[in-house]
């Protein structure tokens, strides 16, 4: 399968841990985005990057929150001090430039304790 | 604020019963449209798109949507559901002057009684 992949599919830690979360995405996909799903809601923004360069980040998106993509193909996530409100589903969805249309992995479930 | 708006958060259907998923956008500008859908245990999946064109667009597995730019609509419709389509139905929508992100609706969850 060459679809999108994420890794780990399942995190638990205690509060105040770090994390880190990988994405791989479709491999001629230039454009990289990371999503946030909680219980009842629809995937919200993140950020994504277009090759390396990251070209938008959401105001959800705090400065414990830090997402790289360093050479252009694979990123991390990564999520310092975790709270408790940090508990989510984190989907990963790649996409070629300029299709509007997003191919999505399975998603990373953190909950943090 | 700007989003995106799906009407129901559950439906209950039989089989063989026709569907209608409302979705409502706020944004005045051009949009790309989606019709996403996440079967149980799945990833999200593109049900079907419009960009520009004929409004009514046909998708995957007998599903259709109708773009309504007058109502900033774009609701999702199937003549006769399946109990395979239970899952969760999202609306999303790319406002062009905002860049290449999607935003989502909170979703359906729609579930087809055999």
């Amino acid at each position: 399968d060459t679809g999108v992949s994420q890794d780990p599919r399942h995190k638990i830690t205690k509060r105040g841990q770090n994390v880190t979360f990988r994405c791989d995405p479709i491999s001629e996909h230039n454009r990289l985005y990371w999503y946030r799903q909680t219980l009842g809601q629809g995937p919200e923004f993140l950020t994504y990057f277009q090759n390396e360069a990251q070209l938008e980040k959401s105001r959800l998106l705090s400065d414990r929150f830090s997402a790289e993509r360093p050479k252009g193909s694979f990123s991390t996530l990564e999520i310092q001090r975790t709270e408790q409100g940090d508990s989510a589903m984190y989907l990963c969805a790649s996409s070629r430039e300029n299709t509007g249309e997003l191919f999505f992995g399975e998603g990373s479930r953190l909950t943090v304790l | 604020a700007q989003s995106v708006s799906q009407h129901n958060h559950h439906v209950i259907l039989s089989e063989a019963a026709s569907l209608e998923l409302g979705c409502n956008y706020s944004y005045g500008g051009t949009v790309n449209l989606f019709w996403y859908v996440q079967y149980p245990g799945q990833h999200l999946q593109l049900l079907l798109k419009y960009f520009s064109g004929d409004p009514l667009v046909k998708g995957i597995k007998g599903f259709e949507a109708e773009f309504i730019k007058s109502k900033f609509s774009f609701n999702l419709r199937k003549p006769s559901v399946q109990w395979s389509d239970t899952a969760e139905y999202f609306c999303a929508v790319t406002p062009l002057e905002y860049g290449n992100k999607l935003v989502f609706g909170a979703g359906t969850i729609l579930r087809v009684k055999s």
